[in-house]
């Protein structure tokens, strides 16, 4: 079965502090997408990486994609109010068929 | 501006009122996509096309229909809505090829009572 699991599903940090996002998926891909869900938004793309050790930034967040070990990560670095949002990762086949991860609520505290 | 627009916005309907959701969008990509939205589920891909003419199911396409007869328009139909299909919809669309981001419409919230 397709599968992606992100962890943590909520995640309350205070400002200026540093947290990952992990994403596990369960099949062989390098293609693997963050987005980024304001509440009562829809989905902004956030980083697309499609190879084994491809990493992008952009400002606070870094993503990065370990194809052997079937693993995403977006780093936030010194968390500020406005990066309060849900993030999702998910993968896509050959076929262009997407699997989305369930999601993570970020809450950050002033 | 790039755009993909979704109508109706919001929706409240009748078990088995056929009703249609219709997607735009103004980039001339080739890929569009639908997606249903549930609490604690993600989402989850309902149907895609690759080009005209050329429609694929994703993991949740029962009880949706889709047609793909011109580049831009890719409507969501559904023959006799269910309450399980009360839920949020987003249209995406994207060029083919790798390393294109996916855009998102703005979404329509689907009531059926």
């Amino acid at each position: 079965e397709l599968k992606v699991e992100q962890n943590p599903l909520f995640l309350s940090m205070q400002e200026g502090k540093n947290y990952t996002i992990y994403c596990n998926y369960s099949t062989t891909s390098d293609r693997l997408y963050w987005y980024r869900q304001d509440p009562g938004k829809s989905l902004e793309s956030l980083f697309v990486l499609l190879s084994n050790g491809a990493v992008k930034q952009e400002g606070r967040l870094m993503a990065s994609l370990d194809t052997k070990a079937r693993l995403s990560t977006l780093h936030i670095t010194a968390a500020v109010h406005d990066l309060s949002a849900t993030y999702f990762c998910a993968y896509s086949s050959g076929t262009y068929k997407y699997i989305f991860g369930t999601g993570t609520r970020l809450k950050v505290l002033a | 501006e790039a755009q993909v627009t979704q109508n109706p916005r919001y929706l409240i309907t009748v078990t088995g009122k056929k009703l249609t959701v219709t997607c735009s969008q103004n980039m001339n990509h080739e890929y569009m996509s639908w997606y249903r939205q549930d609490p604690g589920l993600g989402l989850r891909q309902i149907y895609y096309s690759m080009n005209v003419e050329v429609t694929d199911k994703g993991d949740v396409p029962e009880g949706y229909k889709v047609s793909r007869k011109e580049k831009r328009n890719f409507p969501l139909i559904l023959e006799s809505p269910s309450p399980n299909q009360t839920s949020l919809y987003f249209c995406a669309a994207r060029r083919t090829g790798a390393g294109y981001e996916q855009y998102f419409g703005p979404g329509t919230r689907l009531t059926v009572t």
